[in-house]
């Protein structure tokens, strides 16, 4: 069965901080690594990652995974208030099932 | 483009009565997904649909939970009858074909039972 754990469950830093989630999975055959952010609704698409060590970079955003220790992160720099919402990564396997990590909640504090 | 829609946006029923959610995919997309999720937790797959066959309901609670993409098109999810430990967010979601990489999510459904 696949599986993916997110770390920390919960983050707060201040404004400014770089922050770094983590998402380590387990899967039988591996399609894709999405990383979604959940505000009040609905989870919006930050990134999608299929090869090992090419960062996908977004503004201050960037995830890079690693395939063969079966990780990814995803790092915020110089987080605002806006960043605040629960980061969801998400396992796509070849028959397009999906599993989710539980999220990681992170608050920024001005 | 427009996105996924789903409603109603948010309802409050008793225990034991019935609920139902719909929801229209992007145009031209085949795969349909339903979604569970419970404050604090990540989204639980409940039902896959490919145009209108069930790809996957291993999670679906059957004896209470039922859906429908009769023409391959929106869907509509059922709860019935209600139980205190459903109230949740039922999102929907689409994406264009079974192998597409990303997957588009509407607002979500908001279901509480008191």
């Amino acid at each position: 069965e696949d599986k993916v754990v997110q770390s920390p469950l919960s983050l707060v830093v201040h404004e400014g901080d770089t922050v770094t989630l983590n998402c380590s999975y387990e899967v039988t055959n591996f399609r894709s690594l999405l990383w979604y952010k959940q505000e009040k609704k609905a989870p919006t698409f930050l990134f999608m990652l299929t090869s090992s060590g090419i960062e996908k970079k977004s503004g201050r955003l960037s995830s890079i995974l690693d395939k063969k220790e079966l990780f990814s992160i995803l790092n915020i720099t110089a987080t605002q208030t806006g960043d605040s919402a629960v980061y969801l990564c998400v396992l796509n396997n070849a028959g397009n099932m999906l599993t989710f990590g539980g999220g990681t909640r992170l608050m920024v504090k001005p | 483009e427009a996105g996924v829609a789903q409603s109603p946006r948010y309802k409050i029923i008793e225990k034991r009565q019935s609920v139902a959610f719909w929801c229209n995919p992007i145009s031209g997309h085949a795969t349909l997904y339903w979604y569970q999720q419970i404050l604090g937790q990540g989204p639980k797959l409940l039902i896959q649909f490919q145009n209108n066959g069930v790809v996957d309901d291993s999670q679906l609670p059957k004896d209470r939970f039922s859906a429908e993409r009769l023409k391959g098109v929106d869907s509509t999810l059922k709860i019935q009858p209600a139980k205190l430990e459903d109230s949740a967010v039922y999102l929907c979601a689409s994406s264009l074909q079974i192998t597409s990489n990303t997957i588009y999510f509407g607002e979500g459904s908001w279901l509480t039972v008191v």
